[in-house]
């Protein structure tokens, strides 16, 4: 199985400024023939379902604003949020779909500081 | 406009058994593979459970194969999880989820998931 680490835990970010969520995949979720990431992001905000936010690592899902932003590849990926607003508070998954079983990180809680 | 409806939660001994489904709508039910999730209280999600649109064909985690059955009736719709064997580790709330990838695409992506239901609470307990 892929096992998928997320870090921080936890984070205080003050309103404007900069929020940065780190996933490690224990194994490349990079698909040689296409070149693609199999690497999406989720936000999960109190008593929601997950929401879709990132995909193939680095694609914005429609509607998801532009402060919202991944990067990486392979076995390193970072989710950033450009610049916290009062409604990004939430938990942020990150999650491989390249080989079952279909693996999630632990989480990351975001609160305002 | 996607609609996830999950029914079916409940209150459940263990070893007993209970059957969620979720109804689908705002797309073609048939081209999307469907999948269940599942989260525990105050815990992470958890991939339970996959089903390809036309082929049918199943994917389970280690924690449910042999308990849980998956299947889908296109013709209404319908995503449905039959779980037997019910244990205490089960609890949690059981989400219906849509695939992003349309299966007529050439690239296959299926374990993304784009659109989640609400959710079906199962508490497993004596």
């Amino acid at each position: 199985d892929i096992v998928m680490t997320q870090s921080p835990d936890s984070l205080a970010v003050s309103l404007g400024e900069r929020a940065t969520i780190n996933c490690k995949s224990s194994q490349s979720v990079l698909y040689s023939s296409n070149n693609k990431n199999y690497l999406a992001w989720f936000q999960q905000k109190p008593g929601q379902s997950p929401k879709l936010l990132i995909y193939w690592a680095s694609t914005r899902e429609s509607g998801v604003p532009d402060r919202f932003s991944g990067s990486g590849s392979g076995t390193d990926f970072t989710l950033t949020i450009r610049s916290l607003q009062a409604e990004d508070v939430a938990v942020y998954y990150c999650q491989q779909y390249y080989t079952v079983p279909l693996t999630f990180g632990g989480g990351t809680k975001v609160e305002i500081k | 406009e996607v609609q996830l409806l999950e029914a079916g939660g409940g209150l459940v001994q263990p070893g007993g058994s209970l059957r969620l489904s979720c109804a689908a709508s705002g797309f073609t039910f048939s081209n999307f593979t469907m999948s269940w999730v599942r989260q525990a209280p105050g815990k992470g999600l958890e991939w339970v459970s996959s089903i390809r649109g036309s082929s049918g064909t199943t994917y389970y985690s280690d924690s449910v194969r042999g308990r849980f059955v998956i299947s889908r009736d296109n013709s209404r719709n319908t995503l449905s999880l039959q779980m037997n064997s019910l244990r205490a580790e089960d609890t949690a709330l059981y989400y219906c989820a849509k695939s992003h990838q349309n299966e007529l695409d050439t690239i296959s992506y299926w374990g993304l998931i784009d659109y989640w239901g609400q959710g079906a609470l199962v508490t497993v307990s004596s």
